[in-house]
């Protein structure tokens, strides 16, 4: 089985402030770990993947995230938060298999005030 | 990166009715495409993966005869909701998978809200 836990519903931050998001996950093996976003009423848009390599994976807008295998983490972070990164974010996991099922966390809105 | 697109982005019908919603891959084939449910400020849930040639595999406790799965094409999935009831009102997403894409990755379209009156 596998799972993600995203342990803020909420995350608000000033403009120009770094910003993170929690992710933890359990999976079966070596995870693959992804971060989406959502606006409203829109599809998820992909922000970054881990699947292997450098812990520290760089994404789109700026947004990158750490794998942390010890803690089971992946958190998302982005240095200097804009107003427009107000959105919905989730993480997913995906273990590594073939049955490509993933896995996502409950989501955190985040709000990035002027 | 990868395409999909999904057709209506909204649309509102009577109790009863059925409703049928595409999912595309535009540039490139999907063998596999995935449908997911979103309630409201909710999370995705995975209701189905949809195979091309083959039959679709439901997640415990979606009901196969009432959302219908087709993926006649190696571009096209479809997900029909059968008699439809207000109950069933959502955000249904599908999303599609890369053949030969790393890490089982997953692109997704832009979600079709059904309001059921």
């Amino acid at each position: 089985a596998q799972s993600v836990a995203q342990p803020e519903d909420q995350v608000n931050v000033a403009e120009g402030n770094p910003l993170t998001v929690k992710c933890t996950y359990s999976v079966s093996g070596n995870p693959y770990l992804f971060w989406y976003v959502q606006y409203p009423n829109r599809g998820l848009q992909f922000l970054l993947k881990y699947i292997t390599g450098d812990n520290l994976v760089k994404g789109s807008y700026g947004f990158e995230a750490e794998f942390n295998k010890s803690q089971t983490s992946f958190h998302l972070k982005k240095p200097s938060a804009l107003v427009s990164d107000s959105a919905l974010y989730f993480c997913a996991v995906s273990a590594s298999s073939n049955d490509y099922k993933l896995s996502f966390g409950a989501g955190t809105t985040v709000t990035v005030r002027a | 990166g990868a395409v999909v697109s999904q057709h209506p982005s909204r649309v509102i019908c009577k109790s009863g009715t059925s409703v049928k919603i595409e999912c595309r891959s535009l540039d490139f084939q999907a063998t596999t495409m995935f449908w997911y449910r979103q309630f409201p400020k909710q999370s995705l849930m995975l209701m189905a993966t949809s195979n091309e040639g083959s039959k679709a595999t439901y997640e415990q406790g979606v009901e196969k005869d009432k959302f219908l799965i087709n993926h006649a094409s190696l571009t096209l999935s479809t997900l029909t909701v059968t008699s439809a009831h207000p109950e069933d009102s959502s955000f249904y997403i599908c999303s599609a998978r890369v053949p030969g894409g790393s890490g089982n990755e997953q692109f997704f379209g832009p979600g079709t809200r059904l309001t059921v009156l």
